[in-house]
């Protein structure tokens, strides 16, 4: 059965100091894995599609990165602004491009 | 418009009532999804359209949950008999389909409240 798993469920940091968080996955075959940001009261906002092992992706302080069962989001001296649940989700190959997402990873930076 | 727009926001109805909540997709995009969120949780996938077809129904829970999309753009997510298991954030989705993998794009989602 296809899976995603994040960890940690809640991540506190403060402003400035990095982190991951992670995206362990279990797919028949990979088309994409996806991360996504949700803020409260909102719907998903599309961040990344990573498609095969070793690729990365980066938009301002956050990088994402594949390997063949998890996948990394890379946060970077991140601001409060930066808050948010972080989503990641897989489709896989025949699976008529549908998404299975992971619980997600709530974020909150302190200044 | 610009992006995916769900209607309305908030529905609180009574237990046993029947809802219907509306999705307008991004103009020109030929695929859509209804996605449900319970608290805490990462969406979970109900239906899949590419065009006016249904091409994938396999999350709908049972049969008192239907979609329609009649003319390939707007769509209907319909609940019959609803129940307070039925409470959750109904979001739905497009994207511009096609063989390959593309971005799917949210609405903001309606928040259903069964009393």
């Amino acid at each position: 059965e296809d899976q995603v798993t994040q960890s940690p469920e809640a991540l506190r940091l403060q402003e400035g100091e990095s982190s991951s968080l992670n995206c362990s996955y279990t797919v028949s075959g990979l088309r994409g894995l996806f991360w996504y940001r949700q803020d409260p009261g909102k719907g998903p906002e599309f961040l990344f599609t990573l498609y095969s092992a070793g690729e990365e992706k980066e938009k301002e302080r956050l990088k994402a990165t594949l390997t063949k069962k998890e996948s990394f989001l890379h946060i970077t001296a991140p601001k409060p602004e930066d808050s948010a649940t972080y989503l990641c989700a897989v489709q896989a190959i025949g699976g008529y491009n549908k998404l299975i997402f992971g619980a997600g990873t709530r974020l909150a930076v302190h200044p | 418009g610009a992006g995916v727009s769900q209607t309305p926001s908030n529905k609180v109805t009574e237990k046993g009532k029947y809802v219907e909540l509306r999705c307008d997709p991004i103009s020109g995009h030929t695929a859509l999804y209804w996605y449900r969120q319970s608290l805490g949780q990462g969406p979970e996938f109900l239906i899949y359209f590419q065009g006016t077809g249904a091409a994938d129904d396999s999350g709908l829970p049972n049969d008192r949950f239907f979609a329609v999309r009649p003319e390939g753009s707007v769509s209907t997510l319909k609940i019959q008999r609803t129940e307070r298991g039925d409470s959750a954030v109904y979001l739905c989705a497009s994207s511009s389909g096609g063989g390959g993998s593309s971005e799917a794009f949210f609405g903001q989602g309606t928040r259903l409240t069964v009393v």
